[in-house]
């Protein structure tokens, strides 16, 4: 069973910096791309960053470019985002999202999800 | 960046009925589209995959059709646990990967 547990969401303040982490299971992690996703409070879906299965390709939103890091550690099953300089608007709950595994690899259709975690930026 | 657009916002129905949902593309995705069902503080699930390709595990009474600019997710008949949001989402032109903001499916 796949299975995507997200953690490291916390209250920060503007400016400041969190490490998110998700951890998978039930599927070869290593040969699979990944994504992170985030939900704004009562808004719709938003895709912020894309890393493909060997670190060589990795792609960011506009809206998150040279503020987060995507990175993954294929020998701990392991996806992370490093956050910098966080705003307001970053406040929202980040999902870390696989392919359909074991139907396809295209890695651009979130077939799992993870629970995710809230990260609020306040003063 | 490909804008999907979603109608309607809202869609009122009864169990048992018809609902039939829209996502319109601002240039084509060709058959690049899948939908997701989001129910109150739970994350997505993906249904349709491909324009109509039903993911694992989905029920029968979900369908996906539609290419280039416009889509539909059909449900045949509501059960009461398909009351819930649906998003479409492209994949054909991206970075930025991107949603439709969604259409509610509520009990009349």
């Amino acid at each position: 069973e796949v299975q995507l547990v997200e953690s490291g969401g916390d209250l920060v303040q503007p400016g400041g910096s969190l490490r998110l982490s998700c951890a998978a299971s039930g599927f070869t992690f290593s040969t699979y791309s990944m994504n992170w996703v985030r939900q704004a409070p009562g808004k719709g879906l938003e895709w912020i960053s894309y890393i493909s299965s060997s670190s060589s390709a990795i792609k960011y939103a506009d809206s998150v470019k040279g503020r987060f890091t995507i990175s993954r550690d294929n020998a701990k099953n392991s996806l992370y985002l490093q956050m910098n300089s966080l705003r307001d608007e970053d406040t929202a709950v980040y999902y870390c999202a696989s392919p359909l595994v074991g139907v396809t690899t295209v890695g651009t259709t979130f077939g799992y999800w993870g629970q995710g975690t809230l990260v609020t930026v306040s003063s | 960046e490909i804008v999907l657009t979603q109608s309607p916002a809202t869609l009122s129905l009864s169990p048992g009925e018809r609902a039939t949902l829209s996502c319109r593309a601002s240039q084509s995705v060709s058959n690049y589209l899948a939908w997701y069902q989001q129910k109150p503080g739970q994350a997505p699930r993906l249904l349709i995959y491909d324009a109509s390709n039903r993911a694992t595990g989905i029920p029968a009474r979900f369908s996906g059709s539609g290419s280039g600019t416009d889509f539909t997710l059909t449900i045949s008949s509501l059960e009461p646990e398909d009351f819930a949001l649906y998003y479409c989402q492209q994949r054909s032109n991206w970075p930025p990967l991107t949603f439709g903001g969604g259409t509610k499916v509520e009990i009349k």
